[in-house]
């Protein structure tokens, strides 16, 4: 049992919207840590996709966008593409384990 | 380029242990935090170990708190991991990561694979 809290998956057409939730609780993302959202493509390490909620990192795309409000997080992809098809993961860092947690991840599936 | 490069993974019998490494490139080492995250066969992200700038804190998942000791070297760029009492359930590929003041993982190595089995 992941102490965030993601849908095992989201499916989407090419060129349509998807979101990704991702909901804490008052001791990680109620507690105000930022969260973080990582994409890991099939076989490969995963990769830095948003920071601070919100912030790309340099060489992401436009498409990715994140927010935060209470206890729970956002990922939404925009304009979706074959190649966004992979596992993403929220993160973020919990006081009361004093730890950094992990969603379970959502696979993303363009149809 | 920032490059993180672990090694030392293989199969070990249960109650065994494995030393990891993960040497650093491309970026300022000894001011940076360190983690290591690992990911079972199939299986999501999970947070093991994280290592401040000096080696002077370090703390650990539950899971492996007792077993696993983090440890580092500025001089040599190079994180380890020594893992020991090992279990099945640590089967998984180890990765290292950077970690910016932000409390995320900004960059991961490769990964490397551990397999606990007799």
């Amino acid at each position: 049992q992941s102490v965030l809290t993601q849908p095992p998956s989201v499916s989407g057409a090419p060129g349509q919207r998807v979101t990704i939730s991702c909901t804490g609780s008052s001791s990680n993302i109620g507690a105000d840590y930022d969260v973080h959202w990582y994409q890991q493509l099939p076989g490969t390490a995963p990769k830095l996709l948003i920071s601070g909620n919100s912030n790309r990192p340099s060489g992401v795309p436009d498409r990715f966008s994140g927010s935060k409000s209470g206890t729970s997080a956002s990922l939404a992809i925009t304009g979706l593409q074959a190649e966004d098809e992979a596992d993403y993961y929220c993160q973020s860092y919990d006081s009361s384990l004093r730890a950094y947690v992990f969603g379970a991840g959502t696979k993303v599936t363009v149809l | 380029e920032v490059q993180l490069v672990e090694s030392g993974g293989g199969l070990v019998q249960p109650g065994g242990s494995l030393r990891l490494s993960c040497v650093a490139s491309g970026f300022s080492f000894s001011r940076y935090w360190m983690h290591w995250v690992r990911q079972a066969p199939g299986k999501g992200l999970e947070w093991v170990s994280r290592i401040d700038i000096d080696g002077t804190t370090t703390i650990y998942a539950d899971s492996v708190k007792g077993r696993f000791t983090i440890s580092r070297d500025n001089a040599k760029n190079t994180m380890y991991l020594q893992t020991n009492s090992l279990r099945a359930e640590d089967t998984a590929v180890y990765y290292c990561a950077r970690g910016p003041p932000t409390l995320c993982f900004d960059y991961w190595g490769q990964g490397t694979l551990v397999t606990v089995s007799s």
